[in-house]
């Protein structure tokens, strides 16, 4: 069974950094493209950024760019996130999600995601 | 703002036929067939629903389909039943930077 398991939200100060990891199992995790998507308490799905199976190709939406950074460790089954100089405007559920085959972007398996909150 | 535009709600009575629609640009909807559909309940995990603009993965009821033209893709969702009610997204792969989301849609069944 495909499983897909955030960690590592929580509530963080602005300007801060904080480091989320996607554990992936009952697949073979570098066989896939990998995706983080966020939800804002109350707000619609927000693509966040998308590594391909090998880290060749990666991009970041533009309200993360330069700030957030996505990595991958195929060895550990892992996917990150590691977002730094957060904004209250980050405050959101974060959802590592499957692409269906390489660099197909249609999103076949989702975490349950991981709670953000910037705030002071 | 979303780059992708959908009507922020829509309604059906159960046994009816509902569509959402997905607006983009010649940039992203309309130049490529990479427009999935999702529909996540409230508080729950989005699900995958359409890939492709028409395919429906394994396990989902045929009860939901999806088209395009031009630059609107379409999700219709017929025979609705009172468990359709959620709120539905569509995405599409864009020139400009991977995938681009809606809005969002929620439907509810009357």
């Amino acid at each position: 069974e495909v499983q897909l398991v955030e960690s590592g939200g929580g509530l963080v100060q602005p300007g801060k950094s904080l480091r989320l990891s996607c554990a992936a199992s009952g697949f073979t995790l570098r066989s896939y493209s990998m995706n983080w998507v966020r939800q804002a308490p109350g707000k619609g799905l927000e693509w966040v950024s998308y590594i391909s199976s090998g880290s060749t190709n990666i991009y970041y939406a533009d309200s993360v760019k330069g700030r957030f950074t996505i990595s991958r460790d195929n060895a550990k089954s892992s996917l990150y996130l590691q977002m730094n100089s957060l904004r209250a405007e980050d405050t959101a559920v974060y959802y590592c999600a499957r692409d269906l085959s390489a660099g197909s972007p249609f999103f076949d398996y989702w975490g349950q995601g991981t709670l953000v909150t910037v705030s002071s | 703002q979303p780059a992708l535009t959908q009507p922020a709600s829509v309604s059906g009575s159960p046994g009816q036929s509902i569509t959402i629609s997905c607006t983009g640009t010649s940039s992203d909807v309309g130049n490529y067939n990479f427009v999935s559909w999702y529909q996540q309940h409230a508080g729950k995990v989005p699900k995958f629903l359409i890939y492709g603009v028409s395919n429906r993965p394994t396990g989902v009821s045929n009860r939901f389909s999806g088209s395009k033209s031009g630059n609107t893709a379409s999700l219709t969702i017929s025979g609705l039943q009172t468990e359709d009610e959620a709120d539905y997204y569509c995405i599409s792969y864009t020139s400009s930077n991977y995938v681009v989301f809606g809005g969002g849609t929620k439907l509810t069944v009357l």
